[in-house]
């Protein structure tokens, strides 16, 4: 099966910047996503990562190390509107041409404060 | 281009009525999901179709739930007979293929009372 922990709750102030690690153990590793969801709302594709490295959409980067089965997403500029949950899940590939399955993490709840 | 849409967003019910809920993926989309997700966790997925076809059940307690698909778009779960424990929310979500991104619904909340 697979695992991943994430940090259950994080404050921070709006215009600073936040890091929501992701560690995960799983077998079958294809790479890490992070998804936001608003109270009430659907998880939003934010990123993929399949390689190691950092990659930068926006205010957002997402950064992953397969050696260390460690992910985390950075939020740069912070804004009330990013208030949310982010999930981190894995992708893993299993027996049978082109089948994966995204496992999810419990989330981190980020509040935002002026 | 319009996203996932799920019907109806909420549903309350007593415990042992039937409930369904109703999902039309992205248009082009082949591969369609339902998870459940519980109140301060992330999404279990439940069942996954290719086209038409259940892929993977795996997760799905096919003593009272079903899912279908029948011409490969629209799907409905349903849950008969419902359980005070099935209160959570239900998300549909789709992608082109199983290797693509997963795009969501703003799921159904179901009560049971």
């Amino acid at each position: 099966g697979q695992s991943l922990e994430q940090p259950s709750e994080v404050t921070a102030v709006e215009g600073a910047i936040v890091q929501i690690n992701c560690t995960y153990q799983t077998s079958g590793f294809y790479g890490l996503s992070w998804y936001q969801q608003h109270d009430g709302g659907a998880p939003t594709f934010l990123s993929y990562n399949a390689l190691d490295g950092l990659e930068e959409t926006g205010r957002f980067s997402s950064f992953l190390s397969r050696s260390d089965s460690y992910g985390y997403l950075l939020l740069q500029e912070l804004q009330m509107k990013d208030s949310a949950s982010y999930f981190c899940a894995v992708r893993v590939g299993y027996s049978g041409a082109g089948s994966y399955q995204l496992t999810f993490g419990k989330g981190t709840k980020l509040s935002v404060i002026p | 281009e319009a996203g996932v849409v799920q019907s109806p967003r909420y549903k309350i019910i007593e415990k042992k009525q039937p409930v369904a809920f109703w999902c039309n993926p992205i248009s082009g989309h082949n591969t369609l999901y339902w998870y459940l997700q519980n109140l301060g966790q992330g999404p279990e997925l439940l069942i996954r179709y290719e086209n038409e076809e259940a892929v993977d059940d795996s997760q799905l307690p096919k003593d009272r739930f079903s899912a279908e698909r029948l011409k490969g778009v629209d799907s409905t779960l349903k849950i008969q007979p419902a359980e005070l424990g099935d209160s959570a929310v239900y998300l549909c979500a789709s992608s082109l293929t199983p290797a693509d991104t997963q795009y969501f619904g703003p799921g159904t909340r179901l009560t049971v009372l």
